[in-house]
């Protein structure tokens, strides 16, 4: 069975500090992996996804994410925080199964 | 179109009521499904409709009924909710063989 795991569930940054949001899976092979930000009472946006081929992937606004098979991880980073990355984010993994998601983590930007 | 529409954007029921939620896409997804959100929690999936024919059920009560009358649309009927119902409640879409899944904006219920 597959699960993912994000560490923190509420992380803190000032504005213009490094983004670091950690997500590790658990799977007997490499799945397809996600992250998602959600806004305040709107929908799940797809911030960028990693299927095959390339280990770093490019996001929008500015994220990053690398697949570490080694690792099991996918963690999501941003060089520079803005007030607007505040929000929660999500990542979740599938496998020919429905998406399975982390608990999420909520990222709060300080002036 | 590249987006999900879910109406309405807010719904207040009674719990005798009877209601219905609607889900559009125009990007050829096939796959369609429900998800309902509780605050602060993940998503949890409710239903998945592929190519129009209901494929996973989680285990979601009766008094949730969804329906795919056709490849761009997905309802959610409702009816004798219970208070802890209220969430917000989220369609997705994902194309032929894909991956990944394509989020509308939610419908946010409020169960009286």
């Amino acid at each position: 069975a597959q699960s993912v795991t994000q560490l923190g569930s509420h992380v803190s940054v000032s504005e213009g500090a490094l983004v670091l949001l950690r997500c590790n899976y658990s799977s007997s092979v490499p799945p397809y992996l996600f992250w998602y930000v959600q806004y305040p009472n709107q929908g799940l946006q797809l911030l960028l996804k990693y299927t095959t081929g390339a280990t770093l992937v490019k996001g929008i606004n500015g994220f990053e994410a690398e697949f570490k098979k080694s690792e099991t991880s996918f963690h999501l980073t941003k060089p520079s925080a803005h007030m607007s990355d505040a929000a929660e984010y999500f990542c979740a993994v599938n496998l020919n199964t429905p998406l399975v998601f982390g608990k999420g983590t909520r990222l709060s930007v300080i002036a | 179109d590249t987006e999900v529409t879910q109406t309405p954007k807010h719904l207040v029921m009674g719990m005798t009521n009877k209601k219905s939620l609607k889900c559009e896409q125009h990007m050829g997804h096939r796959a369609m499904y429900w998800y309902k959100q509780k605050a602060k929690k993940p998503p949890e999936l409710m239903f998945v409709y592929s190519y129009e024919k209901l494929s996973i059920n989680e285990s979601v009560p009766s008094r949730f009924s969804p329906e795919c009358p056709n490849s761009s649309l997905l309802n959610l009927h409702l009816h004798a909710l219970q208070p802890e119902d209220s969430a917000l409640y989220l369609c997705a879409s994902s194309p032929p063989g894909g991956d990944t899944q394509y989020f509308g904006p939610g419908t946010r219920l409020t169960v009286l």
